[in-house]
């Protein structure tokens, strides 16, 4: 079974830090991009960001961009997630999801397949 | 403010057709770039409904269907039932952004 498990979101304070993780199986997680989005209390979606297969190619929603690094463990079937410098805006739950259209970059045809249950963050002093 | 824009809410009585729109511009989906639908149930993470404008995944029924035209697309569910009851997102790509970019939601209520 294709299965997406995101962990180590929590309570932080305001300008701390913090790092989802994302543990993939049942598929060749090697062959596949990744990408991270969030979801603020009772709002939408919003794509934060995207590494390719390889990690030869990354991409950042200006919200997180500086602030955000993705990467990923090809070895582990791990996506990983460093948050810093982090606001009460970026409260909410964030999900991994695998990417789909192009394993290389980010294009015209890219969209997100599977899905994790997601994990909470909570910026808050 | 999403770069695609959908309608905050729609409703319909168990059996019927509705559809929701999603508009964007031609830095997406005018630019011929592929539009895709999600599904979140409450309470749970969104799921894969529709991609590449109009090919439903595996295990999607196909009272689910979505099109595209110019600067706009749509996502059509006929035969609606009660656990159709859920919020849906488009999603596309903009190369002005060079991002993946989503509307803000739109939640179906079944009468």
């Amino acid at each position: 079974e294709v299965q997406l498990v995101e962990s180590g979101g929590g309570l932080v304070q305001p300008g701390g830090s913090l790092r989802l993780s994302c543990a993939a199986s049942g598929f060749t997680f090697s062959s596949y991009s990744m990408n991270w989005v969030r979801q603020a209390p009772g709002k939408g979606l919003e794509w934060l960001s995207y590494i390719s297969s390889s990690s030869g190619t990354i991409y950042y929603a200006d919200s997180v961009k500086g602030r955000f690094t993705i990467s990923r463990d090809n070895a582990k079937n791990s996506l990983y997630l460093q948050m810093s410098s982090l606001r009460a805006e970026d409260t909410g739950v964030y999900y991994c999801a695998s990417g789909q259209g192009s394993s290389l970059y980010l294009s015209g045809y890219s969209y997100m397949d599977v899905w994790g249950k997601g994990t909470t963050v909570t910026v808050s002093s | 403010q999403s770069v695609l824009t959908q309608p905050p809410s729609v409703s319909g009585a168990p059996g019927q057709r509705v559809t929701i729109s999603c508009t964007g511009s031609s830095s997406n989906i005018g630019a011929g770039y592929d539009v895709h639908w999600y599904q979140q149930l409450p309470g749970a993470a969104p799921k894969l409904l529709i991609y590449g404008n109009s090919n439903r995944p595996s295990g999607v029924p196909d009272r689910f269907s979505g099109s595209k035209s110019g600067t706009s697309a749509s996502l059509a569910i006929t035969g609606l039932q009660a656990e159709d009851e859920a919020d849906y997102y488009c999603q596309s790509y903009d190369s002005t952004l060079i991002s993946v970019v989503f509307g803000g939601g739109t939640k179906l209520t079944v009468l």
